[in-house]
């Protein structure tokens, strides 16, 4: 079965960029059906979907990030990444990576996300 | 402010049903599928329900979903000290061309 793990720094500074890795296995990032997504928790709060991006490179973004954030995918390493710039301490949170499955059918979306990885904190901070 | 509304938070005592909704509008929960995710202390999410009402292989059929126009509905019977943690309704919203969830249901078994 696929498993998910996220990588990256701890720390960032206000004003830099976030950069995170998801590393995918026990499966392939080329399949049709799946996207892979980012999804956000910020600490004793909900989850918040950042973003998924498909195996061609086709990508949609939460709006209200849309201006900050980058998602990329390296099929050759199966892996996926996001890069969120200019941060602030708003940005501190558990960052996930998941599998997002979503189909179209006669207009209805079929969606749903599993499975998801441990989730790293980031922190922004000086 | 989540684009789906949950309760905050919903009690019941071991034993007991309890029920935790989900509304939203005709973009998102209307006319897409809903699924549901649980959130055990310090871990990640997991996969619930999918499909408004389908469970993935290892949950117990103690746990059920619904949809009812732009309602969702999470219903778990024989609760079980276990099965405190918090609970997120999601869909995608195809007017935003995104991801939605609720604001999240911390339950407590009393």
């Amino acid at each position: 079965q696929v498993q998910l793990q996220e990588s990256g720094p701890g720390l960032v500074k206000p004003s830099e960029t976030l950069s995170l890795t998801c590393s995918v296995s026990g499966g392939s990032l080329s399949s049709g059906t799946y996207y892979w997504s980012w999804i956000r928790q910020p600490p004793g709060k909900g989850l918040e979907w950042i973003g998924h991006i498909s195996y061609t490179g086709s990508t949609n973004y939460n709006p209200s990030l849309k201006s900050r954030v980058t998602i990329s995918v390296d099929t050759s390493k199966n892996q996926f990444s996001l890069r969120l710039k200019s941060v602030t301490a708003a940005d501190t949170a558990v960052y996930y990576c998941a599998s997002f499955f979503r189909r179209i059918i006669r207009g209805t979306v079929w969606n749903r996300i599993d499975p998801w990885g441990q989730g790293t904190l980031v922190t922004v901070s000086s | 402010q989540s684009v789906l509304t949950q309760p905050p938070s919903v009690s019941a005592a071991p034993g007991q049903k309890v029920t935790i909704s989900c509304s939203g509008s005709s973009s998102n929960i209307g006319n897409n599928y809903v699924s549901w995710y649980q959130q055990l202390p310090g871990t990640a999410p997991k996969l619930l329900i999918y499909d408004n009402n389908k469970r993935p292989s290892g949950i117990p059929d103690r746990f059920s979903g619904s949809r009812s126009g732009t309602s969702a509905a999470l219903g778990i019977t024989g609760l079980q000290t276990g099965d405190e943690a918090d609970y997120y309704c999601g869909t995608w919203d195809s007017s935003l061309s995104a991801g939605v969830f609720g604001g999240g249901t911390k339950l407590t078994v009393l």
